[in-house]
């Protein structure tokens, strides 16, 4: 695709339920991040993908926290049991996989735990 | 602390008119800052990128300048539009070659007609 797509735009959710957030990476791009933009907070870096190696888990705040790309392209990131606290903008981005190359970022999930 | 603080949080112009946003970073060592565009309800994009040995860098209205001796950079907007409101994010890559930049909070920009 053009950029990088993000679904859905928006996600309220009950406390306690699961959600899952979807990124369309820009076709090409072997690299993959998740972020998180908390209100008045700069973005907070969650995970990242490169090819097929490990990824990097190191950003995930807690276990409740888990994504996964399949097939190098598309990735999805899960939350189980949401807390109110996990209300933010899910940001995903994707670069060219070379280190320090410019990252082109979705327009994000807006996710609300009430 | 944070490693990148902005100022200011917020402000506000008058179209047409020029403004200088701060960004000073604590980060070392330093590879690359950036600064980048978040309309709201989108990504952040680009604006301009600038290495330790770069002292400013422009993009069509907009001008970066980098001091990496007393670690800040600005970021001046000539002649503001309308479209120019929007958060406006540094971001400080720590290492050559690494992913994991650190953004500052931003500072969110409202030019009125």
């Amino acid at each position: 695709g053009a950029g990088v797509s993000q679904s859905p735009s928006n996600k309220v959710t009950e406390k306690g339920k699961d959600v899952e957030l979807r990124c369309d990476p820009i076709s090409g791009h072997t690299a993959l991040y998740w972020y998180r933009q908390s209100l008045g907070q700069g973005l907070e870096f969650l995970i990242y993908f490169q090819g097929n190696s490990a990824p990097d888990k190191s950003g995930l705040p807690s276990d409740r926290f888990s994504a996964e790309r399949t097939g190098g392209s598309v990735s999805t990131l899960t939350i189980q049991r949401t807390q109110q606290e996990d209300s933010a903008v899910y940001l995903c981005a994707s670069s060219s996989g070379a280190r320090g190359t410019e990252q082109f970022f979705g327009p994000g999930t807006r996710l609300t735990v009430l | 602390k944070n490693q990148v603080e902005q100022s200011p949080q917020s402000l506000i112009i008058l179209e047409g008119k020029n403004c200088t946003l701060q960004c000073n970073y604590t980060v070392s060592p330093f590879s690359n800052l950036r600064w980048y565009k978040q309309d709201t309800g989108r990504g952040p994009v680009s604006l301009t990128i600038m290495t330790f040995s770069e002292n400013t860098k422009s993009n069509g209205r907009y001008t970066a300048t980098l001091d990496a001796d007393t670690k800040q950079s600005s970021l001046h907007i000539t002649a503001s539009q309308l479209s120019d409101s929007a958060s406006y994010i540094c971001v400080v890559s720590p290492a050559s070659g690494t992913y994991k930049y650190i953004f500052g909070t931003g500072t969110r920009l409202k030019v009125l007609a």
